[in-house]
C-alpha cells in the first residue's frame, strides 16, 4: 500500500517553511524521508521509527503520529538548496525491511 | 566515501536485447534492495536480498527479470527481451541491518534504461 503524500508541489520564496504530509493505512514501523534532485540519487534525510525515536539531519525536523500512521517533514528557513522532490518511505512490520514510497512532493525554492 | 556505485550510469539499447546492471553496495551492508522509478513516480521495489540470498521479488518483477547477489557482495540485475515499458532509472539500495527495524537505507546514482 503506497503511501499518500501531500501536497503534490509547492513554491516558496527563500526563507519561508514549508510542511510535507505522508500518511499511510497501514500500521508502520518507520518512516524515511529522503530529498531527489532532478537526476540524482535520492539523498536520506531523517528516520522516525514506532517509538518516537528519531535520526538524521540536524537542520530538518519532522514527527510521526504513529495511532494516525501520519508522518510531516518540516523545512524552516528554506534554501535554495532545499529545491527537489521530497519522498516518504514507510516501512511495515513483516515488510522485509524494505521501504514502499509514496509519489512525491516537489518543492521549488525561488530567490 | 564509498557509496554505493552502478553501472552503468546510462544505457540506450534496442526492443528485444538483454541489459545487465551492476551494483557494488557500500562495504559490509548486507541488505541490499532493487528500485524502478519511471519520470514523476517515487522508487517501486522490485527486489530484495539479504546476503546472498533473494528474500523477496515483487510481483511487479517479470520473469524476463532476474537478480543475483554472487557471495553476498555486489550484485547484477538482467532484464530479458527488453520492452519500451522498461524504460526507467534503476536504483540500488544498501543498508547495514542486523536484525532491527529502521535502518538507513542509502541509493546509488541509478542506472537509466532507455529502450528504443
Amino acid at each position: 500500500q503506497q503511501p499518500v503524500q501531500s501536497p503534490q508541489a509547492v513554491i516558496l520564496r527563500e526563507g519561508e517553511d514549508a510542511v510535507i504530509n505522508c500518511s499511510s493505512s497501514k500500521a508502520l514501523y518507520s518512516v524515511h524521508w529522503y530529498r531527489q534532485k532532478h537526476g540524482e540519487a535520492p539523498v536520506f534525510l531523517m528516520i522516525l521509527l514506532k517509538g518516537g525515536e528519531q535520526k538524521g539531519h540536524e537542520k530538518i525536523s519532522a514527527s510521526f503520529n504513529e495511532k494516525k500512521q501520519q508522518s510531516s517533514l518540516y523545512l524552516t528557513a528554506s534554501q535554495l538548496s532545499y529545491s527537489g522532490t521530497y519522498f516518504c518511505g514507510t516501512e511495515r512490520g513483516g515488510s522485509n525491511y524494505k521501504l514502499t514510497f509514496g509519489k512525491g512532493t516537489l518543492l521549488t525554492v525561488n530567490p | 566515501d564509498t557509496g554505493v556505485s552502478q553501472d552503468p550510469r546510462h544505457k540506450i539499447t534496442k526492443r528485444g536485447q538483454n541489459v545487465t546492471f551492476r551494483c557494488d553496495p557500500i562495504s559490509e551492508h548486507n541488505r541490499l534492495y532493487w528500485y524502478r522509478q519511471t519520470l514523476g513516480q517515487g522508487p517501486e521495489f522490485l527486489t530484495y536480498f539479504q546476503n546472498e540470498a533473494q528474500l523477496e521479488k515483487s510481483r511487479l518483477l517479470s520473469d524476463r527479470f532476474s537478480a543475483e547477489r554472487p557471495k553476498g557482495s555486489f550484485s547484477t540485475l538482467e532484464i530479458q527481451r527488453t520492452e519500451q515499458g522498461d524504460s526507467a532509472m534503476y536504483l540500488c539500495a544498501s543498508s547495514l541491518g542486523q536484525g532491527a527495524r529502521g535502518n538507513t537505507i542509502y541509493f546509488g546514482e541509478g542506472s537509466w534504461l532507455t529502450v528504443v
